[in-house]
C-alpha cells in the first residue's frame, strides 16, 4: 500500500527564517496532497493542499511544491513566526484499489520557531 | 456553528471493559472516519464510512467496531479494550462520499488510557 515518509521529525528555526518540510510517497496513484497543522493539544487543521495536476501552490507565507516524477512534495514556510510552532503532517490520497480512496499521513514534523 | 464533536474527551478504563466514543457532525457530511494518533506514527485510519450503513476498514481496524445508523453520528466501539489501544483518537468528516480528496474536518480528540 501507499507509504508516506516525512522529514525532518523535528525542526528548530529562528523567527523570520524559512522552514522546509519534505515528504515522499510511494504509490503513483496518489493525486491529492494536503498539509495539516496541529497545535499543542488541538485538532489537526488543513493549511494548504495541492493536486497532482499542479506543481506549486502558494497562500501568503506558505507554499507547497509537488514533483510527481520523484514522488516528492514539500511545505515551505517563509518569515516564520512563533505562532507557526506546531506539528505539521503531510498526507497523500488516491484510489489505491477499492471503492474509495484513503488518506495516508506522514509521521509529523515538530516545528519550533525561536523568538 | 459547523463542527465535529466527540465524547468523552478523556477516558480512563480497564482492560476488557467495553466502551464507546461518540462522534457527531452537523455539516451534513457524507464521509466520516476515525484515526488514532500515536507518537512517531502520525495519524492512522481505523475505520471510515462513505454514507449511512456503509463502513469499511482502514489501516488499523483490529479491536474496533463502528456503526453508521444516522448520517451525523459515527461511534467508535471498543468491545474489549487492551492497553495497546491507549491513544489519542480523532473523528473526522468531509463533504464528499469519496472522502479524502478534500478537507477533513477533525473533532477535538479523545484521549484514552487503558489500564
Amino acid at each position: 500500500g501507499e507509504n508516506v515518509e516525512q522529514h525532518p521529525s523535528t525542526l528548530s528555526v529562528q523567527e523570520g527564517d524559512s522552514a522546509v518540510i519534505k515528504c515522499t510517497y510511494s504509490d503513483s496513484a496518489s493525486n491529492y496532497f494536503p498539509w495539516y497543522k496541529q497545535e499543542l493539544g488541538k485538532r489537526p487543521q488543513l493549511i494548504i493542499d495541492i493536486r497532482s495536476n499542479v506543481g506549486e501552490k502558494k497562500d501568503q507565507r506558505i507554499a507547497v511544491t509537488l514533483n510527481k516524477t520523484a514522488k516528492h512534495f514539500s511545505l515551505h514556510i517563509t518569515e516564520t513566526q512563533p505562532e507557526d510552532s506546531a506539528v505539521y503532517f503531510c498526507a497523500a490520497s488516491g484510489f489505491y484499489g477499492g471503492a474509495t480512496n484513503k488518506l495516508i499521513f506522514g509521521t509529523g514534523t515538530l516545528l519550533a520557531v525561536q523568538p | 456553528e459547523a463542527q465535529v464533536t466527540q465524547n468523552p474527551r478523556y477516558l480512563i478504563t480497564v482492560t476488557g471493559k467495553k466502551l464507546t466514543v461518540t462522534c457527531s457532525q452537523n455539516m451534513n457530511h457524507e464521509y466520516m472516519s476515525w484515526y488514532r494518533q500515536d507518537p512517531g506514527l502520525g495519524l492512522r485510519q481505523i475505520y471510515y464510512s462513505m454514507n449511512v450503513e456503509v463502513t469499511d476498514k482502514g489501516d488499523v481496524p483490529e479491536g474496533y467496531k463502528v456503526s453508521r445508523k444516522e448520517k451525523r453520528n459515527f461511534p467508535l466501539i471498543l468491545e474489549s479494550p487492551s492497553p495497546n489501544q491507549t491513544s489519542l483518537y480523532f473523528c473526522a468528516s468531509s463533504l464528499s462520499p469519496t472522502g479524502t480528496q478534500e478537507t477533513q474536518y477533525f473533532g477535538p480528540g479523545t484521549r484514552l488510557l487503558v489500564l
